[in-house]
């Protein structure tokens, strides 16, 4: 198993550009999530989901669009790229029941994105 | 704000002391809890989890405590080594959306630094 992956691991872009990080897991995993993680913080919650079709908002959404097609991908959208949005970016996934995470998360590389 | 923190943002030990970092949470429904340790540039490792119905889980030369009473969340690591010097976080497992489905929040974390 490969585990979580994310694409691209680094990224620069322009302020009012859009892009999408990629996020794929093949553990079967139920849950993911997307954090951003600011240089010397904690890892805040942007979206998440508990199954393919059902996505909600996290702690800091606004900026950011999520779609849950599969169960295996999890792709994340900057509609408009701030430079407030300058971050490391994770990807997790974890099994899930009853709308809860019941396990571990694991977590993907991150991808490290600066808007100038 | 936040719903976790942490109480001491830096924690200096010697090589082979025990080490304990704590954690508070203010959300009372909270029934799962995940500490995970961070390495420079790296995601977070899960380290050991605990469900509600418990106080206290042990792993390999960790445990962690759970005290539901005062809302507070413990990592307490035995023979402390150089290899254990990373940034540690408790998460909580929390419902952000409001649509019932929970989501795991990360505190601000500790830092660890293990003198040889």
């Amino acid at each position: 198993n490969a585990g979580v992956t994310q694409t691209p691991k680094f990224q620069v872009l322009k302020t009012g550009q859009s892009m999408t990080l990629q996020c794929a897991q093949d553990m079967n995993h139920e849950y993911m999530s997307w954090y951003r993680q600011d240089p010397g913080m904690g890892l805040r919650l942007i979206h998440y989901s508990v199954g393919a079709g059902i996505t909600d908002q996290g702690e800091v959404p606004n900026g950011y669009n999520v779609s849950r097609s599969t169960t295996e991908d999890f792709p994340l959208r900057l509609l408009s790229a701030a430079p407030s949005q300058t971050s490391v970016y994770f990807c997790a996934s974890s099994y899930s029941s009853g709308g809860r995470v019941r396990d571990t998360q694991y977590f993907g590389p991150g991808t490290r994105l600066t808007v100038l | 704000g936040e719903s976790v923190g942490l109480h001491l943002p830096t924690l200096s030990v010697q090589e082979g002391d025990n080490s304990i970092i704590n954690c508070a949470y203010s959300n009372s429904a909270s029934d799962y809890f995940i500490w995970y340790k961070q390495e420079s540039g790296k995601g977070p490792q899960f380290i050991i989890d605990i469900r509600s119905n418990m106080d206290k889980r042990q792993g390999q030369r960790v445990t962690v405590l759970l005290n539901k009473t005062v809302k507070h969340l413990s990592l307490q690591i035995a023979a402390t080594q150089p290899g254990d010097s990373a940034v540690y976080f408790c998460a909580e497992n929390i419902n952000p959306s409001g649509t019932g489905r929970r989501a795991l929040t990360f505190g601000s974390g500790t830092r660890l630094q293990v003198q040889p």
